[in-house]
């Protein structure tokens, strides 16, 4: 069964850090563009990160740039996101998902809940 | 603020067919045929029902569809039974160094 498995979620001060993680089993990972994507409860859907098939090629929406750090490990079928300098705007569910290249999302996790608050 | 416009809410009754509209720019929807289409359930993950504008993936009903014209994408669902009740939302391919937008969502009701 081809599954994402997101971890790392949590409740964290503004200025804080975390990082999340994303299990992939069921296909080839390392044949895969990779994303995050988070949610805002009762918002919609905003794309954070993406990562090329061999971590050679990593892009940032401009709110997260300079702060959060996408990478993977193909050997582990691991996807991860390094939070820095967290901030109350970044309180939302996190999403990894499968891309068919950089614009189609085929299979999402079922999310990890990320609150920044003092 | 989304890239892309969608109505915030539809409704129809079972059997019926209702049509969620996904409004862009030339920079977005209509420079490019890769418009997808997202179905979420409450407290669920999203679910790709639709890629590049009609392409449905495997599994997904052939109730749904999608179509565009100019800077509007549509998708339609036919027959609108009950667990088609949810929240769909729009994204696409952009010129920018994203390279992918979202809609706002719309939530679909099956009265």
């Amino acid at each position: 069964e081809v599954q994402l498995v997101e971890s790392g979620g949590g409740f964290v001060q503004p200025g804080g850090s975390l990082r999340l993680s994303c299990a992939a089993s069921g296909f080839t990972f390392n044949s895969y563009w990779m994303h995050w994507v988070r949610q805002v409860p009762g918002k919609g859907l905003v794309w954070v990160s993406r990562i090329y098939t061999d971590g050679s090629t990593t892009t940032y929406a401009d709110s997260v740039k300079g702060r959060f750090t996408i990478s993977r490990d193909n050997a582990k079928n691991t996807l991860y996101l390094q939070m820095n300098s967290l901030r109350d705007e970044d309180t939302a569910v996190y999403y990894c998902a499968r891309g068919l290249g950089i614009r189609v999302f085929d299979i999402w996790g079922q999310g990890t809940m990320v609150t920044v608050s003092s | 603020q989304s890239a892309l416009t969608q109505p915030a809410s539809v409704s129809g009754s079972p059997g019926q067919s209702i049509t969620i509209s996904c409004t862009g720019t030339s920079s977005d929807v209509g420079g490019y045929n890769y418009v997808s289409w997202y179905q979420q359930h409450p407290g669920k993950a999203p679910k790709l029902m639709i890629y590049d504008v009609s392409n449905r993936p495997s599994g997904v009903s052939n109730r749904f569809s999608g179509s565009k014209s100019g800077n509007t994408a549509s998708l339609t669902i036919s027959g609108l039974q009950a667990e088609d009740e949810a929240d769909y939302y729009c994204s696409s391919y952009t010129g920018s160094s994203t390279h992918v937008v979202f809609g706002g969502g719309t939530k679909l009701t099956v009265l």
